[in-house]
């Protein structure tokens, strides 16, 4: 079983939808939790960090449920530019390695 | 921008060969984490520098090695070269070893090994 798993996708949706992504990580001691963002060819970009209370930063939502061991994304009105991989990554407290999933593949229609 | 840059930025080489890639990390961060990228997965942690020592490591084998300097950037070597090799390596700049905060990734070495 992998460590962080997500589903790749692709999500395709129409511009001005909500879409959530879920991602569920095996290492009950992992303490910090990330989503970042990957256009095509690119680098991964920090999107938000992941509170325990969840967070949200405009558009977007975090939410971590540590008891079932799953973080949340949710995107409202989704924009053209919102295309993109997300990739969820959990890493233990302390220590130095992030871990990433395969990444979930948004592509928002016009 | 994040301020993290590696180079080169594209490079091709040939199996058996060997490769050094470079990275600066952003002012004020002292830890520089590789990662490798293949087609279609996540990165996947190779090792971490704090403070010109290597602060972990993950499941590469030892031609994969690396440095970093006193101004904090760094190097990635890897050795004898394989065409699995080819991939996406991405550097991450952070402080507090990130673990807390985030890392910020410079926008990587395409390294296509033939």
């Amino acid at each position: 079983r992998k460590e962080v798993e997500q589903d790749p996708g692709p999500f395709n949706v129409p511009e001005g939808a909500t879409v959530a992504f879920n991602c569920t990580y095996s290492n009950s001691a992992s303490q910090s939790f990330f989503w970042y963002r990957q256009d095509c060819r690119k680098e991964p970009k920090l999107l938000m960090s992941v509170y325990s209370s969840g967070n949200e930063d405009g558009r977007f939502t975090a939410q971590l449920n540590r008891a079932s061991q799953y973080i949340s994304l949710l995107i409202r009105d989704s924009k053209l530019s919102d295309s993109a991989t997300y990739l969820c990554v959990v890493a233990t407290s302390g220590t130095y390695k992030y871990i990433f999933g395969t990444g979930t593949r948004l592509k928002v229609l016009a | 921008e994040t301020g993290v840059t590696q180079s080169p930025t594209h490079l091709i080489k040939t199996r058996g060969q060997q490769v050094t890639l470079r990275c600066s990390s952003q002012s004020g961060h002292n830890t520089v984490s590789w990662y490798q990228q293949a087609l279609g997965q996540g990165p996947q942690f190779i090792f971490q520098y704090y403070r010109e020592e290597e602060n972990g490591r993950g499941n590469f084998p030892p031609r994969f090695s690396g440095l970093q300097f006193p101004n904090y950037s760094s190097e990635l070597n890897v050795n004898a070269l394989e065409l699995d090799d080819s991939a996406l390596y991405l550097c991450a700049s952070s402080s507090q070893q990130g673990a807390r905060v985030g890392a910020f990734f410079g926008q990587g070495t395409r390294l296509t090994v033939v």
